[in-house]
């Protein structure tokens, strides 16, 4: 298995900018989820689907911040317009329900808005 | 509001020792708990689970939970420099509404 698959690994972009990240999810698994990191706050949750539906977005910072998952093989995080202090890494995962299910990461995109 | 609480640390040990890392959480209806471990730069990875009282072995790790003090916990044996990184608790409701602590950063000093 390929993992969570996460693109662009790197983005850099100037205020305003609108920025897409995307995250191919592991196959079977129908819960999604997107998450910022950064040195001050950790690790947020921002939002999360189950079964391509999304669940809980009350994470998602503002309404700057959109997310899709228009088939179970792919979700979008589409910032616009971005600001300065939306740098941060971005990282997806995804999970089946269950108690023994934890959530499995993709390697992240570190975002930096100059 | 869920919350799950972590030490910040640093913290250090000598390797070999026991390293004992604890998380307390504020949700009485939390049923799985996780530990993953991040290393400076890369994604958090999932390293044990657990979610019955008790302890549950994997190892040179040890979860131990208990719900009715709303505690769990990761040990580690014979601590080596490669398990210097920041482990994370986490903790769901039926592999859904994880949230994670803030981390703590362990290190194992040679």
């Amino acid at each position: 298995d390929a993992g969570v698959i996460q693109s662009p690994r790197h983005e850099v972009t100037e205020m305003g900018q609108e920025v897409t990240l995307r995250c191919k999810p592991i196959s079977g698994h129908n819960s999604l989820f997107w998450y910022r990191q950064t040195m001050m706050r950790g690790l947020e949750l921002l939002i999360y689907f189950n079964n391509n539906v999304p669940i809980d977005d009350s994470g998602m910072p503002e309404d700057r911040f959109s997310a899709k998952m228009p088939n179970a093989s792919f979700s979008t995080l589409k910032i616009q317009p971005s600001e300065p202090r939306d740098s941060a890494v971005y990282f997806c995962a995804s999970s089946n329900p269950g108690l023994a299910n934890g959530q499995f990461f993709g390697p992240g995109t570190r975002l930096t808005v100059l | 509001q869920k919350e799950v609480e972590q030490n910040s640390g640093p913290l250090s040990v000598p390797e070999g020792a026991i390293a004992s890392l604890n998380c307390t959480y504020s949700d009485r209806g939390s049923q799985s708990f996780f530990w993953y471990r991040q290393y400076s730069g890369k994604s958090p990875e999932l390293i044990m689970f657990i979610y019955s009282n008790g302890d549950k072995e994997d190892g040179r790790f040890t979860a131990q939970l208990n719900k009715a003090s709303q505690y769990v916990s990761l040990l580690i044996r014979d601590s080596q420099p490669s398990d210097s990184a920041t482990y994370l608790c986490a903790v769901s409701t039926a592999g859904q509404n994880f949230v994670f602590g803030p981390g703590t950063r362990l290190s194992v000093l040679p």
